[in-house]
Parts: structure tokens; C-alpha cells; sequence
């Protein structure tokens, strides 16, 4: 079945320090693929998709681009904040229609 | 335009006891999900609705959990009895189906604690 894996956390980062977190994902066919934030206490929100192959999803300085090839979607900002601090989670949809999330990583930002 | 609206956003019930969650899904959506949130094991899927029908159950836990959704606007997730180990984050979420690529909304959450 659908599965997705992205790399273990806690990261902590410097604030304007450069952000990667990895994600690789098992699925059959052209699944759409998801980037979600959940912040303290909150639900989670959509950070930015793409829907095939080569797309950049981007949103808020946050990017990721659908690799069909290495069949990853890392995310990446160039420069965190402090508000930055969350849990990301990468996820997908196939051909079930449900999302399959990955574990989540935290993200610690500091001054 | 109204997001999902999840109902009660904190219960803290005690063990035995019937809960009932509450979800209102995005005018026009058609697809709806019921997730659960643990530090233990992540986010799990319990179930899904496509056009009011259940579709996947397979993650509901066991027979103490059930859900319904009447009518396009309403679903329910009950537990009965409750058990501590029930204790978690309940989320509910829609989508329009028909595209892989449509975006799953989620509610804020209902917390559930079982004392």
C-alpha cells in the first residue's frame, strides 16, 4: 500500500539557518502529494501540494518539488523564524482518495 | 466561507462513559475523513465517507468506535464504552472528491481525555 517516509526530528535550527526535511514516498500510480503544518495546540493546515511530476509547491518561502524520479518531496526554506516552529508532516493522496501521512517532524527554531 | 467545525473541541469524560464527536464538513464537499492523533502512533485514519457512504473502516480500532454521517452536512465518531488508552486528538476532514490533487481540510481537533 501508500506509504510515506520523512526523516526523524527534532531539527533545531539557528533563526535564518537553511531548512530541509526529507520525505520519500511509496505509492502505484500519480499520486498528489502534500505538505501539512501543525502548529502548538492547533489542527493542521495546508502548507503547499503539488499534483505531478516536476511541480514546485511553494507557499510562505517553504518550496518542495515533486520528484518522480527519486519519488521524493523534500521541503525546504531558505531562511526559518521562530514562527516557523511546528510539526510539518508530508503526506499523499492515490488512487484510495485518503491522505497517508508520514510521522512528522518537529521543528525547533531559536533565536 | 466556514471550515470544518468540529464539536467539542475539549472532553474530559471519564472511563465507561459514551462520547460522541461532532463534525460539519465544508459546504459542497463530498469526501469525509475521521483521523486520530497520538503521540504513540501518529496520525491514523479510522475511517472514510465518500457521498455519505463509508468507505474504508479499516482503521477503526474495535467495535467500541463507530461513526455515521446521515446527511451531507453532519457526521458523528462514538466510542462506547470509553477507555483511557482512547485518549488522543480527533480530527474530522473533507474534500471535494474526484481529483487526487484536491486539498483535505481538517477541523481544529476535538481532545478527548478519558480519565
Amino acid at each position: 500500500g501508500d506509504s510515506v517516509t520523512q526523516m526523524e526530528g527534532p531539527v533545531t535550527l539557528s533563526e535564518e539557518a537553511f531548512l530541509t526535511i526529507n520525505c520519500t514516498y511509496t505509492a502505484t500510480g500519480y499520486p498528489s502529494l502534500f505538505w501539512y503544518v501543525q502548529y502548538p495546540g492547533e489542527g493542521l493546515q495546508l502548507l503547499l501540494k503539488a499534483t505531478k511530476a516536476d511541480d514546485k509547491g511553494s507557499n510562505k518561502g517553504f518550496e518542495a518539488t515533486y520528484r518522480k524520479e527519486t519519488t521524493s518531496f523534500h521541503l525546504e526554506k531558505g531562511s526559518v523564524q521562530v514562527s516557523d516552529s511546528a510539526v510539518y508532516f508530508c503526506a499523499l493522496t492515490g488512487t484510495a482518495s485518503k491522505l497517508t501521512f508520514g510521522t512528522g517532524t518537529r521543528l525547533q527554531v531559536t533565536l | 466561507d466556514a471550515g470544518v467545525i468540529q464539536s467539542p473541541r475539549h472532553e474530559v469524560t471519564e472511563m465507561g462513559q459514551e462520547v460522541t464527536l461532532r463534525c460539519k464538513p465544508i459546504s459542497g464537499h463530498n469526501s469525509l475523513f475521521w483521523y486520530r492523533q497520538t503521540m504513540m502512533r501518529g496520525l491514523e485514519l479510522l475511517i472514510y465517507f465518500n457521498n455519505n457512504v463509508p468507505i474504508d473502516d479499516s482503521g477503526m480500532p474495535e467495535d467500541r468506535f463507530s461513526a455515521k454521517m446521515p446527511n451531507a452536512s453532519f457526521s458523528t465518531l462514538k466510542i462506547q464504552p470509553s477507555e483511557p488508552r482512547d485518549s488522543a486528538v480527533y480530527f474530522c476532514a473533507s474534500r471535494q472528491q474526484g481529483f487526487t490533487g484536491n486539498t483535505i481540510y481538517f477541523g481544529e481537533g476535538s481532545w478527548l481525555t478519558v480519565v
